[in-house]
């Protein structure tokens, strides 16, 4: 079983829509979540970074961390067609100096 | 600008034939990592460097080395390349190795027949 577990999707949503990707560990210890966004042909970039449980918010995205059933998960608001890419969920325990990473899941945002 | 790059972008190759692939940073960047890219897998790092001469296995080291001469560059080296290192490699870099904001290069995408 893996440690992260992502939908792959794909998922196909309308402009406008609220978009919610999700991501579920089994791994007691990550201390610490991101979402990175990753455009085709293109290197992930770090969209939203939690520290343990609660809720974070950059402008259309809310980021949520719940630890007691190991679930993150990430909300677009108001999506648009320019964020149709691959999200990718990653975690990391205290200490640990490497990330792990969901497989990641196509999201696309039809105009 | 701040960049992580790699070269080549693409390549193809016969197994067996030794290649390296360049990755470099200008953000006088700490932690640098190469990472390989499956359908199905996501991410999953091959080597990490803390700092210059400083290098250690990530959960796929088998079939790869890498350096650390400088502090800029941090070649991923494919001695004796196979099928099943056909991926997508990207090579990232961060301040510090605690540092979660990682910046990933473009990508390399490898095919070894």
């Amino acid at each position: 079983q893996k440690e992260v577990e992502q939908d792959p999707g794909p998922l196909s949503v309308p402009e406008g829509a609220i978009v919610s990707l999700n991501c579920t560990y089994s791994n007691s210890a990550f201390q610490y979540f991101m979402w990175y966004r990753q455009y085709s042909r293109k290197g992930p970039e770090l969209l939203m970074y939690t520290y343990s449980s609660g809720n974070k918010e950059d402008g259309r995205f809310t980021a949520q961390v719940d630890k007691s059933s190991k679930y993150i998960s990430l909300f677009i608001r108001d999506s648009q067609p320019s964020d149709s890419a691959t999200y990718l969920c990653a975690m990391r325990r205290g200490s640990a100096r490497q990330l792990t990473f969901g497989s990641g899941t196509q999201l696309t945002v039809l105009p | 600008e701040a960049q992580v790059t790699q070269n080549p972008r693409y390549l193809i190759t016969v197994t067996g034939k030794k290649l390296t692939v360049t990755c470099s940073q200008n953000m006088n960047h700490e932690y640098m990592s190469w990472y390989r890219q499956d359908p199905g897998l996501g991410l999953r790092q091959i080597y990490y460097s803390m700092n210059v001469e400083v290098t250690d296995k990530g959960d796929v080291p088998e079939g790869y080395k890498v350096s650390r001469k400088e502090k800029r560059n941090f070649p991923l080296i494919l001695e004796s390349p196979s099928p099943n290192q056909t991926s997508l490699y990207f090579c990232a870099s961060s301040l510090l190795p605690y540092t979660d904001t990682q910046y990933f290069g473009p990508g390399t995408r490898l095919t070894v027949l």
